[in-house]
């Protein structure tokens, strides 16, 4: 069965300090892969997507994700965040099958502290 | 750009009254998609609409029921709520098609069941 895991709910980090939070997914099919962020009260806004070329793909406000087929993950990264950063990170790839579903990670929570 | 519109952004219910979350989209997107957000859950879709007169259910469907008669509007009804159903609920749109694969959100309509 296709999913996605986020294996971290939450993530604590200090401001300015690097930060990674893992996706990692299980799929048959090939996939296209996302990030979306969610900041409090707000709907979700797309971070970044992977759809084919360049395994290294850089998205708004510093972050940017590799994808990794053999290790089927697709991490992301930052090399400094800031408070700003403070939010809920979910993973999400569309199956490349006729369904395009669109399959969801659990989330994981970035708490940035001065 | 209004992008997608959800209405009301907060409503409380008894146990057995049934209301509509509206959603509507000004982006001509075909596709259309309603999920629910929980705690340790992430995104769980509960139903969807490739296209006006088209819906099918995801993941979650039991307890709602939508139509689709136009492009713009995906309205979700609960016909007799129950506290399980206490959640923030997320409209979202997209283009046709995976390539087209960024979905578009609401900023969420939040129900409390009692």
């Amino acid at each position: 069965a296709q999913s996605v895991t986020q294996l971290d709910s939450q993530v604590p980090v200090f401001e300015e300090a690097p930060v990674e939070l893992r996706c990692n997914y299980s799929s048959s099919v090939s996939v296209y892969l996302f990030w979306y962020v969610q900041y409090p009260n707000q709907g979700l806004q797309l971070l970044l997507k992977y759809l084919s070329g360049s395994t290294l793909v850089k998205g708004i406000n510093g972050f940017e994700a590799e994808f990794n087929k053999s290790q089927t993950s697709f991490h992301l990264r930052k090399p400094s965040v800031h408070i700003s950063d403070t939010a809920e990170y979910f993973c999400a790839v569309i199956l490349m099958d006729s369904s395009y579903k669109l399959i969801f990670g659990s989330g994981t929570r970035l708490l940035v502290r001065p | 750009n209004a992008g997608v519109t959800q209405t009301p952004k907060f409503q409380v219910l008894k146990t057995g009254q049934s209301m509509t979350l509206q959603c509507a989209q000004d982006m001509n997107h075909e596709y259309m998609s309603w999920y629910r957000q929980d705690p340790g859950m992430g995104l769980r879709l509960i139903h969807y609409s490739v296209g006006a007169g088209i819906t099918d259910q995801g993941e979650v469907p039991n307890g709602y029921n939508v139509s689709r008669s136009t492009t713009e509007d995906f309205p979700l009804r609960l016909l007799s709520a129950a506290p399980s159903q206490t959640s923030v609920y997320f409209c979202a749109s997209r283009g046709q098609g995976a390539l087209a694969g960024e979905l578009f959100f609401g900023e969420g309509s939040r129900l409390t069941v009692l």
